[in-house]
């Protein structure tokens, strides 16, 4: 089978860190995703982690356990334009990502 | 910059019509995809495909079909619409050049079948 669980609601304030978590268990494993999906936008890409660590890039953080079956995508100085959904996909083995429902993050003044 | 276009924004159809989602995407990808989103569901593979005339049920493929016949346009048929297949519909394309190809998504149609 496969699952992929993250929280549903996030709320944070500007200028803080969060850190928005995502746990897997697929048959298979070929890497983990990060997209930011604005409301009424499509999903656009942010980061991604085949190896076990962090990925940095600006602002925003990814890190991956594999043998935990567990990444975070880590959001610093936020901004009241994070605010969006933040979904977690696992790509098997092939093409196909298998995505989680999905993290609504709103950033408040 | 990759460009995923999706002919229509807003559809409304009537239960069971015929309905086709024309997806076209213009970087020569070998790979694309149909996802449905629904509001605590989030995205759902339908089906994919990894080259022209070539295609892969996804997880929820029942009541759907698609069609590859040229690299740039994948199409999403539903042959008779069912009032339980209005959603926001997103297609999606990937190159197969490395590992960390992501997916570049269309702006997605929302479909409404009354």
């Amino acid at each position: 089978g496969q699952n992929i669980d993250q929280p549903t609601e996030m709320t944070a304030t500007e200028g803080a860190i969060v850190q928005i978590n995502c746990t897997y268990q697929t048959s298979g494993f070929n890497g983990l995703f990060w997209y930011q999906q604005h409301a009424g936008e499509a999903p656009t890409f942010l980061s991604y982690n085949v190896l076990d660590g962090l990925e940095e890039k600006g602002r925003f953080s990814s890190f991956l356990s594999r043998s935990k079956g567990y990444s975070y995508l880590l959001l610093k100085e936020l901004q009241m334009k994070d605010s969006a959904s933040y979904l977690c996909a696992v790509r098997k083995a092939g093409t196909a990502l298998i995505f989680g429902k999905g993290t609504t993050l709103s950033v408040s003044s | 910059d990759v460009k995923v276009t999706q002919s229509s924004r807003y559809l409304v159809k009537r239960t069971g019509e015929k309905v086709f989602l024309e997806c076209v995407q213009d970087m020569d990808h070998e790979n694309m995809f149909w996802y449905r989103q629904d509001p605590g569901l989030g995205l759902r593979l339908i089906y994919f495909s990894y080259d022209v005339k070539m295609k892969e049920k996804g997880d929820i493929p029942e009541g759907y079909s698609v069609s590859r016949e040229k690299k740039e346009r994948f199409s999403l048929i539903l042959e008779s619409a069912s009032t339980n297949q209005t959603s926001m519909y997103l297609c999606a394309s990937r190159s197969t050049g490395t590992d960390n190809s992501p997916l570049h998504f269309g702006n997605g149609t929302r479909l409404t079948v009354t």
